[in-house]
């Protein structure tokens, strides 16, 4: 596809339960970014991959928090036992690796813990 | 270490007067500075981008921003603003070498444009 594709673009669920959400990045771009967007903490890093590297899992917040990467290509964020303070909009972003280089945002999934 | 202050969570203007947003950032090394917008219930859009040529940086719809390292700013301009300029606007910097990936973002300021 043309952009960067993310799904669900909704997600409701209980607390306790896992989530996962999937990112679809641009096709060709090595460089794959997670971040999360709450009203209480703004736009926040949370993981990125970068080609075969290890990736940067600074930003995660807990342990519950894991992300993968297949084949250099489709991502998935999982959220395990999630809790009320997971619910946020969260975002993906592809880009090819190098000094500058830009970030693309896919839509986002929103996900809301009851 | 990166930080981005926008100041004003909200910034009003009549359609057809200068928009300005402002940014200042704090960067242990030379920084990439961006602004993206964002429309309600869409992800981010890249507006402009500033790493390290031009110090004045044109982008889409009419943006331009100019980097100003003695003030440590990346303030966000168009001479006109329209009814679709309306979104919320965020301003970001990374580090300019590789290794300091990731964008740090402001806290966004929101434009609403009256007729």
């Amino acid at each position: 596809g043309a952009g960067v594709s993310q799904s669900p673009s909704n997600k409701v669920t209980e607390k306790g339960k896992d989530v996962e959400l999937r990112c679809d990045p641009i096709s060709g771009h090595t460089a794959l970014y997670w971040y999360r967007q709450s009203l209480g903490q703004g736009l926040e890093f949370l993981i990125y991959f970068q080609g075969n590297s290890a990736p940067d899992k600074s930003g995660l917040p807990s342990d519950r928090f894991s992300a993968e990467r297949t084949g250099g290509s489709v991502s998935t964020l999982t959220i395990q036992r999630t809790q009320q303070e997971d619910s946020a909009v969260y975002l993906c972003a592809s880009g090819i690796a190098g000094g500058g280089e830009t970030q693309y945002f896919g839509p986002g999934t929103r996900l809301l813990v009851l | 270490a990166q930080s981005v202050t926008q100041l004003g969570s909200h910034v009003s203007v009549s359609e057809g007067a200068l928009v300005l947003l402002r940014c200042n950032y704090s960067s242990s090394v030379p920084p990439y500075l961006f602004w993206y917008v964002q429309y309600p219930n869409q992800g981010l859009q890249l507006l402009l981008k500033y790493t390290s040529a031009a110090t004045l940086v044109k982008g889409i719809n009419g943006f331009e921003a100019e980097f100003k390292k003695s003030e440590t700013s990346f303030h966000l301009t168009k001479p006109s603003a329209h009814m679709s300029d309306a979104a919320e606007y965020f301003c970001a910097v990374r580090g300019l070498y590789t290794g300091f990936q990731k964008l740090v973002f402001g806290t966004g300021t929101r434009l609403l444009v009256s007729p």
